[in-house]
């Protein structure tokens, strides 16, 4: 079983800057990792997938990178509607697993 | 577009069962994998189980291994999970979530959910 590690658990970030959320695979995953961003009340959206593509709709602010076992997403120029929780899941073996979440406050 | 209506929810006495559905609309049902994921009360994302295109294989996470059970009707565009043996632990929102079309792939698009409460 593939576990994941996110941290920070929760971040707190001026508006217009930068925000990094770490994700670690306790085994090789190789670039089969997702980014999921939930807000209050909603289903979580698909945000990165294969570590570093963009899924329709996302914003250039928000990338990913990494592979193997240590991945980053970065968003960038921090705005108000980024507050959210992030979760990375890996999907490269059964069963798939979420990080457990970072919080994302603006400050 | 892709549209996934969770429905079936409800509350329910440790020990019951619950079937929950999944309506799902805007894209080849037939042609993809689906997945149940739950949220307990201000909890993370756990995955629950999968099922591919044709139903042909089925995977669950250990805790729900023997009690729930995955299933689809593709005439009809729904996904299935039976829920019995419920505990309290199970009590969470369940959101089903479709994937990419590769055998294990990243959910690409997810229902708004549907709250299962298991209390007595």
């Amino acid at each position: 079983e593939v576990v994941m590690t996110q941290s920070p658990v929760t971040l707190s970030v001026f508006p217009g800057e930068e925000a990094t959320v770490s994700c670690r695979a306790s085994q090789s995953i190789s670039n089969n990792l997702a980014w999921f961003q939930q807000k209050p009340g909603q289903a979580p959206r698909l945000l990165l997938y294969d570590a570093s593509t963009r899924a329709t709709g996302t914003p250039a602010r928000f990338s990913g990178s990494g592979s193997g076992t240590e991945f980053i997403l970065t968003i960038s120029s921090l705005q108000s509607e980024d507050c959210a929780v992030y979760y990375c899941q890996q999907y490269d073996k059964w069963p798939l697993h979420f990080g457990q979440g970072t919080k994302l406050e603006i400050k | 577009q892709v549209q996934l209506v969770e429905s079936g929810g409800g509350v329910v006495q440790p020990g019951e069962s619950l079937r929950l559905s999944c309506a799902a609309s805007g894209f080849t049902f037939s042609h993809y994998g689906m997945n149940w994921v739950r949220q307990a009360p201000g909890k993370g994302l756990e995955w629950v189980a999968f099922i591919y295109y044709d139903g042909s294989t089925k995977y669950y996470i250990e805790s729900v291994k023997g009690r729930f059970s995955i299933s689809r009707d593709n005439s009809k565009n729904t996904l299935y999970l039976e829920m019995n043996s419920l505990g309290i632990d199970d009590t969470a929102v369940y959101y089903c979530a479709k994937q990419g079309y590769r055998p294990v792939d990243y959910l690409d698009s997810w229902g708004q959910g549907t709250l299962v409460t298991v209390s007595s």
